[in-house]
């Protein structure tokens, strides 16, 4: 069955350290992965994707098929990068996502 | 609208008694999905719509629980005879079709049941 799973449920780490959230998935068919970012009082929005292979906020995430990860990585945190992060597989009929269960990243100065 | 509406944002009920969540999806979207996110807990599907195909609802957790949604429009959420357990934020999020960009989220409905 498919799953994700964010093995960490908080990540706390100091201002300009390097952030690798872990994300491993378990899914019979082709992947597309997503990472969602929820900041405080704000609601849950889209960070990446792992097809356009894009870095934002600093972020990037390579899909690793052989070891089934995708985990989110920033060389140096902000404190800004405070939030729950949410890692999300697309089901192959491009339709459903299903969740892992969130990592709070807690940035201190 | 410029994004996912939901309302109402919060909302307190007494165990027993019915509720309804509504969700305006984003103008064009074809697909929408509710998600239910209970405290410390990921996001659970519930269910999802595509244009006029029969929706999904695998993840329903109850019959208490059902939607709606007409065409391409509103979607109501409906839950009957709450129970504590159903105390979370429902989320709502629409998406285009066969969508590779992710889905845009609501600000969602915080349910409490007393």
């Amino acid at each position: 069955a498919q799953r994700v799973t964010q093995p960490e449920k908080l990540l706390s780490v100091f201002k300009g350290a390097p952030v690798e959230l872990k994300c491993n998935y378990s899914y019979s068919g082709s992947p597309e992965l997503f990472w969602y970012v929820q900041y405080s009082r704000q609601r849950l929005q889209l960070l990446l994707r792992h097809i356009s292979r894009e870095s934002i906020k600093g972020f990037t995430a390579d899909l690793n098929k052989g070891e089934t990860s995708f985990h989110l990585k920033k060389p140096f945190a902000q404190e800004e990068d405070s939030a729950m992060y949410y890692c999300a597989l697309m089901l192959s009929d491009g339709n459903k996502l299903v969740f892992g269960a969130g990592t709070i990243l807690r940035v201190k100065s | 609208g410029a994004g996912v509406s939901q309302s109402p944002s919060n909302k307190v009920t007494e165990k027993g008694k019915d509720v309804e969540l509504r969700c305006d999806p984003i103008s064009g979207h074809t697909a929408l999905y509710w998600y239910r996110q209970r405290l410390g807990q990921g996001l659970e599907f519930l269910i999802y719509f595509q244009g006029n195909s029969a929706p999904d609802k695998s993840g329903l957790p109850s019959d208490r629980f059902s939607a709606e949604r007409t065409g391409e429009s509103v979607s109501t959420l409906t839950i009957q005879r709450t129970q504590q357990e159903d105390s979370a934020v429902y989320l709502c999020a629409s998406s285009i079709s066969r969508n590779l960009y992710g889905y845009t989220f609501g600000s969602g409905t915080r349910l409490t049941v007393v």
